[in-house]
């Protein structure tokens, strides 16, 4: 099992250009989560979708969009990239464990710059 | 959603047992209580979760009281690759409404 695939890993824009994050997952889980980590910010969710074709505003959602494409895939959009969008960008899915409440597994990020 | 406090940070030495405490006076009866580690460059990991009482992996323990209102991550005899972010969150099924706020978490830093 790949867990959580983010493409790509790396990524320079320059103010102003447009791209979209990629998130997969093979585990079947139906909640999909973006989050942004910043030094010193902790990890911060931008967008969620608790099940398929719903999306919902995590705590800093200016400036981002997001698609639920299908219960694997959960994209994450910038429209005109700012300098304050550099930052790690994590994925997540979540679903619940035998007997338990819920368990994430992370992607292993996109680190992308701004300039 | 249940608030999560904890320590910024905490150092300790290899060989010790280093215990996390977090506060969560908030929490309602669905919800669980789980700790996630973070190394640099990496995402978050699951490392164990729990609702009441005393649970027990091969990596960690995790304490609750009865009142819930907090819990202790406890790491038995620490090596350096310890070292790392652990998180505390409280919540249940984002289903409900819940959505996953990690916070800034407490770094762990283990020395010689």
């Amino acid at each position: 099992n790949a867990g959580v695939t983010q493409t790509p890993k790396f990524q320079v824009l320059k103010t102003g250009q447009s791209m979209t994050l990629q998130c997969a997952q093979d585990m079947n889980h139906n909640s999909m989560y973006w989050y942004r980590q910043d030094p010193g910010m902790g990890l911060r969710l931008i967008y969620y979708s608790a099940s398929e074709g719903t999306t919902d505003k995590g705590e800093v959602p200016n400036g981002y969009n997001v698609s639920r494409l299908n219960k694997r895939e959960f994209s994450l959009r910038l429209e005109s990239a700012a300098p304050s969008q550099t930052s790690v960008y994590f994925c997540a899915s979540s679903e619940a464990l035998t007997g338990q409440g819920y368990g994430y597994t992370f992607g292993s990020g996109t680190r992308l710059t701004v300039v | 959603l249940a608030k999560t406090t904890q320590p910024i940070s905490m150092d300790s030495y290899e060989g010790q047992e280093v215990n996390i405490t977090c506060s969560h006076n908030n929490i309602a009866t669905n919800d669980y209580i789980t700790w996630y580690q973070q190394f640099p460059s990496q995402g978050p990991r699951f490392i164990i979760q729990g609702y009441k009482t005393k649970v027990t992996n091969e990596v960690a323990s995790l304490f609750i009281p009865a009142d819930r209102k907090s819990s202790t991550l406890s790491l038995p005899r620490v090596s350096l690759s310890d070292t790392a972010v652990y998180y505390c969150l409280v919540g249940d099924s984002p289903n409900s409404g819940y959505a996953l706020n990690f916070g800034k978490g407490t770094s762990l830093l283990v020395t010689p």
